[in-house]
């Protein structure tokens, strides 16, 4: 099958830890994102990445942290730096190339701090 | 002002009827335009795109673009109550353009009731 997944579904972690949220894809494409959604909110881009070993910040960078080893994957880690962690984590993939910039979506992740 | 702007709703809409939901964006230069459906709990689905002004038909679904007035619509014909979600505007801003990333930019969304 086709797709973007992420895992685990549901986290909870305990202040001061840092946890690592899986996002893998095997459709080929080049560019990943994550983003953070907060109750009734829309999506905030966290950082995102066209090519292998290389990654950018988004808008809401602070606290965490990404790495792009593999086309496939772009595990995001949520440092305790993060002072309000607790959201609901969304891996999207996409190409970079053509005319078209759609963004597909993995099934998120839900990160709640105890 | 945000960018990207949407109605927060609930947008009620009876069974059958035309659900229609708006977005609004701040540049003028934007150019890509996507909608997304979010139900309760779950990740976003892209329903459709739309790059040219005009009409963009799928099905039920009708993307409406207008970039003199900075606006994009999508029309939910026959709504079902299956149809009930938040709806999520994105906009590919023209400041993005040349950047690495195809970096979208979210509006809040609209969330869609349909009741029986």
């Amino acid at each position: 099958d086709g797709g973007i997944t992420q895992s685990p579904k549901y986290l909870f972690r305990k202040e001061g830890q840092n946890v690592t949220l899986s996002c893998e894809q095997n459709l080929n494409h080049d560019a990943m994102y994550w983003y953070r959604q907060d109750p009734g909110q829309g999506l905030r881009l966290i950082y995102y990445s066209q090519i292998v070993n290389d990654f950018q910040k988004g808008d809401i960078a602070e606290g965490y942290s990404v790495s792009r080893e593999k086309k496939e994957s772009f595990p995001l880690t949520v440092t305790s730096a993060q002072k309000n962690p607790t959201a609901f984590y969304l891996c999207a993939s996409g190409w970079t190339s053509g005319s078209y910039n759609e963004q597909f979506f993995g099934p998120g992740t839900r990160l709640t701090v105890l | 002002q945000k960018e990207v702007e949407q109605n927060s709703g609930p947008l009620s809409v009876p069974e059958g009827a035309i659900a229609s939901l708006n977005c609004t964006y701040s540049d003028r230069g934007s150019q890509s335009f996507f909608w997304y459906r979010q139900y309760s709990g779950k990740s976003p689905e892209l329903i459709m795109f739309i790059y040219s002004n005009g009409d963009k038909e799928d099905g039920r679904f009708t993307a409406q673009l207008n970039k003199a007035s900075q606006y994009v619509s999508l029309l939910i014909r026959d709504s079902q109550p299956s149809d009930s979600a938040t709806y999520l505007c994105a906009v590919r801003l023209s400041r993005e353009f040349g950047v690495a990333g195809n970096k979208l930019t979210f509006g809040g969304g609209t969330r869609v009731l349909v009741k029986p």
